[in-house]
């Protein structure tokens, strides 16, 4: 079935430096790769969402590039900031028919002023 | 921008108490979901619906009951608490099956 494998947290960054939090996916079609972000006492809310390969998605001075080959989705940002502390979701569109989006397990960010 | 209301936001059970979770989303989306969140299992989605009186079994549905009453309105049932169940729980809406989702802000249940 499908599922998707993230960077597994906690991870703790200073101000400034770069982020990456990996995402590996496997799925038997073409699906549509989406980015959350889950702030402390909130629901997730959509980061970006990618729906074709080789495309790139950005917002916020994050981005990820949707690469088939490699089936990766990886988040990046040059220079993190203290606002950017939360848990960060990859998800893509289920290819079984259950209509549903499956989410990796998250990843814990924090980054220190 | 899509909206989805949750209540309560904060519910405390014993075990075996009756307990619904209230969701209502305001945008017209057929889809809506219940998800728990737990620390070290991120998301888990328990039941979802595609339309009015339809219902459909997520990855973690045992001792959860769910109804679709209105195209707005989703409700999540647990007719017999257990401290197992003890978690943050997520209504979220969406306007297709394929498209991103749009999540409440969380009903933290404690059942003790």
């Amino acid at each position: 079935g499908d599922s998707v494998t993230q960077t597994e947290g906690p991870v703790t960054l200073s101000e400034g430096t770069s982020l990456t939090v990996n995402c590996s996916y496997e799925t038997k079609q073409y699906p549509t790769l989406f980015w959350y972000v889950q702030y402390p006492g909130e629901g997730p809310q959509l980061l970006f969402k990618v729906p074709k390969a080789n495309e790139k998605g950005s917002n916020r001075g994050f981005e990820a590039t949707y690469n088939k080959e490699a089936t990766s989705f990886h988040l990046q940002k040059a220079s993190v900031q203290e606002s950017d502390s939360a848990v960060y979701y990859c998800a893509l569109t289920s290819s079984s028919g259950s209509w549903q989006l499956i989410f990796g397990s998250g990843t814990q960010l924090t980054v220190m002023p | 921008e899509a909206a989805v209301t949750q209540s309560p936001r904060n519910k405390v059970t014993v075990t075996g108490g009756n307990v619904t979770l209230s969701c209502r989303q305001t945008n017209s989306h057929n889809y809506m979901y219940w998800y728990r969140q737990d620390t070290g299992h991120g998301l888990r989605l328990i039941h979802y619906s595609y339309g009015a009186g339809n219902l459909q079994i997520g990855d973690v549905p045992d001792g959860y009951k769910a109804t679709r009453t209105t195209q707005e309105d989703f409700f999540l049932l647990l007719e017999l608490a257990s401290p197992s169940q003890t978690s943050l729980y997520f209504c979220a809406s969406s306007a297709t099956g394929m498209d991103e989702q749009y999540f409440g802000p969380g009903t933290r249940l404690t059942v003790l």
